[in-house]
């Protein structure tokens, strides 16, 4: 059965810093792997698709990798600002569904 | 750009009423998903439908039913609504292509249930 895992669970940081952000699967049979980012009492927006084959995406300042044979994802944000504070969560395609982490609650401070 | 629509930010019912929450989505897409999120136990599906009148049961259906007349509406149904099942609720979709590697999932903005 597969389990995502995001660690850790909350962080902060200063504004500016460069960041990374885990995301852990047991299994790697998966198509994609998805990651969102969640402001409070909101829907989840979609920030990068990384599909199977491929080992990273970037949009911006954020850049996503895939490793599929360690089981693991990372979301880099590069030069932190304080609108980059949600909660952000993965999320990974099996053969049926998609299997969501818990999320890390990011706090970017001025 | 894809928008995927719910029909309530926020609703507030009593125990025992039958409660209906929908979601539209305007990209064709095949696949429709509803989940609950709570916190501490991250978002858990549903129900979840990949064509007009098809559902699938997903890890908690129980309390629960839906309905996919339409290709771009999918309803949730709580039969008889209990304490319980307060929680936000999130309505998703995707595309259906050959290649599954491509389908990205979009959400609509949530339905926060209260039931009292």
């Amino acid at each position: 059965k597969q389990e995502v895992t995001q660690i850790p669970a909350a962080l902060s940081v200063p504004e500016g810093e460069n960041l990374v952000l885990n995301c852990s699967f047991t299994d790697s049979a998966i198509y994609n792997l998805q990651w969102f980012r969640q402001d409070p009492g909101k829907g989840l927006t979609s920030l990068l698709l990384i599909q199977s084959s491929q080992r990273e995406q970037t949009s911006g300042r954020l850049n996503a990798s895939l490793d599929k044979s360690s089981g693991r994802s990372t979301l880099y944000i590069a030069a932190s600002q304080p609108g980059d504070s949600a909660t952000y969560l993965c999320a990974a395609l099996g053969t049926y569904k998609y299997i969501f982490g818990t999320g890390t609650r990011l706090k970017v401070l001025a | 750009d894809v928008k995927v629509t719910q029909s309530s930010r926020y609703l507030v019912k009593r125990t025992g009423e039958k409660v209906f929450l929908e979601c539209v989505q305007d990209m064709d897409h095949e696949n429709m998903f509803w989940y609950r999120q709570d916190p501490g136990l991250g978002l858990r599906l549903i129900y979840f439908s990949y064509d007009v009148k098809m559902k699938e049961k997903g890890d908690i259906p129980e309390g629960y039913s839906v309905s996919r007349e339409k290709k771009e509406r999918f309803s949730l149904i709580l039969e008889s609504a209990s304490t319980n099942q307060t929680s936000m609720y999130l309505c998703a979709s995707t595309s259906a292509g050959t290649d599954r590697s491509y389908n990205e999932q979009f959400f609509g903005p949530g339905t926060r249930l209260t039931v009292l």
